[in-house]
C-alpha cells in the first residue's frame, strides 16, 4: 500500500524558514517524480514544486521560485521542501504527492504551515 | 498560467441521480506529444485529494465505473452516473500539460 506521510509543519514568523519532510513507502520511490502541492485556507490548490525521479531536475512556480527548494533522498525514501523567506500567503496545508501519467496519483495527509507574527 | 474554470460551484443532488461537472481551460490542453493531461480529483471532508480520472477519461485504480470523464481541447466533463453517499465532497479538475494548475472546485452535496 502506498503511503506518504508529511511532517515538519508549524507556526513560523514572516521571513522565517521551515523544512518539510515526506516519508514514502509501498512503492519504488526512486522510480517516480514527486510533487509538493498546497491548499490555502480558502481551499484553493496550488502546485508548489516538482522533482524528477533521480533528483536532477526541479521545477517551481514563480510564486515560490528562489525561496523554496525541493529535494529527495532516494536511499531513505524521503522527499523534502526547504522553505525560506516565508510570507503570510504561504500559509497552507502542504501535501506531497507521487506522479503517474503526469497526474498526482497518491497524496499524503498533509502538514499545516502557518506564517504569522 | 492556464486558468481552469469549474461549474457549477455547488451541485446539490439526490442519491441515485446523475451528476455532471464542467471544467474549461483558458488554453488548449493538448500537449505537443498528442496527449491531453486533464485530471479529476475528489477531496472528501477532512481528507486529502484523491485521483479519480487521469488524462481525460482513464479511471484510476479502484475508481468505480460510475465515474467517467470526457472532453477535448479546452472543454471537459466529469459524470457520475448514480451518485452514492460516498461520492460527496469537492471535485477538482487539474491540468499538467502546462505549468500545473487546478480548478476552484465543485462541491457535490445532498439536495
Amino acid at each position: 500500500e502506498v503511503q506518504l506521510v508529511e511532517s515538519g509543519g508549524g507556526l513560523v514568523k514572516p521571513g522565517g524558514s521551515l523544512k518539510l519532510s515526506c516519508a514514502a513507502s509501498g512503492f519504488t520511490f526512486s522510480d517516480y517524480y514527486m510533487y509538493w502541492v498546497r491548499q490555502t485556507p480558502e481551499k484553493r490548490l496550488e502546485w508548489v514544486a516538482t522533482i524528477s525521479d533521480g533528483g536532477s531536475y526541479t521545477y517551481y512556480p514563480d510564486s515560490v521560485k528562489g525561496r523554496f527548494t525541493i529535494s529527495r533522498d532516494n536511499a531513505k525514501n524521503n522527499l523534502y521542501l526547504q522553505m525560506s523567506s516565508l510570507k503570510s500567503e504561504d500559509t497552507a496545508m502542504y501535501y506531497c504527492a507521487s506522479s503517474s501519467y503526469y497526474a498526482m496519483d497518491y497524496w499524503g495527509q498533509g502538514t499545516s504551515v502557518t506564517v504569522s507574527s | 498560467d492556464v486558468v481552469m474554470t469549474q461549474t457549477p460551484l455547488s451541485l446539490p443532488v439526490s442519491l441515485g441521480d446523475q451528476a455532471s461537472i464542467s471544467c474549461r481551460s483558458s488554453q488548449s490542453l493538448v500537449h505537443s506529444n498528442g496527449n491531453t493531461y486533464l485530471h479529476w480529483y475528489l477531496q472528501k471532508p477532512g481528507q486529502s485529494p484523491k485521483l479519480l480520472i487521469y488524462k481525460v477519461s482513464n479511471r484510476f485504480s479502484g475508481v468505480p465505473d460510475r465515474f467517467s470523464g470526457s472532453g477535448s481541447g479546452t472543454d471537459f466533463t466529469l459524470k457520475i452516473s448514480r451518485v452514492e453517499a460516498e461520492d460527496l465532497g469537492v471535485y477538482f479538475c487539474s491540468q499538467s500539460t502546462h505549468v500545473p494548475t487546478f480548478g476552484g472546485g465543485t462541491k457535490l452535496e445532498i439536495k
